[in-house]
């Protein structure tokens, strides 16, 4: 079936480390891949998406890059700052006339000044 | 400006307890989404309405039901909650795929924080 796999947490980071949370995919056809942040409280919130393939998605520093042939969608950024501080979820959409997202477990980001 | 508006963000009931949760968006999206998210975990899509059609997830369980009554709204029921129902509520919107692209954000409000006692 489709699923997500994501590296489990939490990570802890010092401020301006550099930042890489692993996502593969599963999925039978060429899904939309997605990395949602949720900050402490708070609902969850589109970071930045890749709709194909070598497609890379990037938002306030953070990238990732499309990879059909590992199946993957590795998040990173070169320079983590304390506001950065929430959890991540990799994610990709089920297309069916709608768009259905599975999400992966989350993993949580802390960073110490 | 444009949201989706949960309320109330932290909600208190008791064991058997019916609990209604409301959504609204000023989006004016076509589609309206529940997600049940328990503690470090992923969220769980219970149920979603594409315009008034509702579509329901296989494993939802009957305890939870869905109202739309109009564009804007969307409530969520919990006719008995269990223990094990406490949780976070996320609700979601999405514009549709109806002649659009295949691609469509989904815009999450801020949650309810269901406790059950």
């Amino acid at each position: 079936g489709n699923s997500v796999t994501q590296m489990e947490g939490p990570v802890t980071l010092s401020e301006e480390a550099f930042l890489t949370i692993n996502c593969t995919y599963t999925a039978t056809g060429y899904p939309s891949l997605f990395w949602y942040v949720q900050y402490p409280g708070e609902g969850l919130q589109l970071l930045l998406k890749a709709t194909k393939a070598d497609d890379k998605g990037s938002n306030k520093g953070f990238e990732a890059t499309y990879r059909k042939e590992t199946t993957s969608f590795h998040l990173e950024k070169g320079s983590v700052q304390v506001s950065d501080s929430a959890v991540y979820f990799c994610a990709q959409d089920l297309f069916g006339g709608y768009q259905k997202v599975t999400f992966g477990t989350g993993t949580k980001l802390q960073v110490i000044p | 400006d444009a949201m989706v508006i949960q309320n109330p963000r932290y909600q208190v009931t008791q064991f058997g307890k019916p609990v209604t949760l409301s959504c609204s968006q000023t989006l004016n999206h076509n589609v309206m989404y529940w997600y049940q998210q328990k503690s470090s975990q992923a969220p769980k899509l219970l149920f979603h309405y594409y315009d008034k059609d509702f579509n329901n997830e296989a494993d939802t369980p009957d305890n939870f039901q869905s109202r739309r009554p109009n564009t804007s709204f969307c409530f969520l029921d919990i006719r008995s909650p269990g223990l094990g129902d406490a949780a976070m509520y996320l609700c979601a919107t999405s514009r549709g795929l109806a002649g659009g692209p295949r691609y469509n954000e989904q815009f999450f409000g801020p949650g309810t924080r269901l406790t059950v006692l």
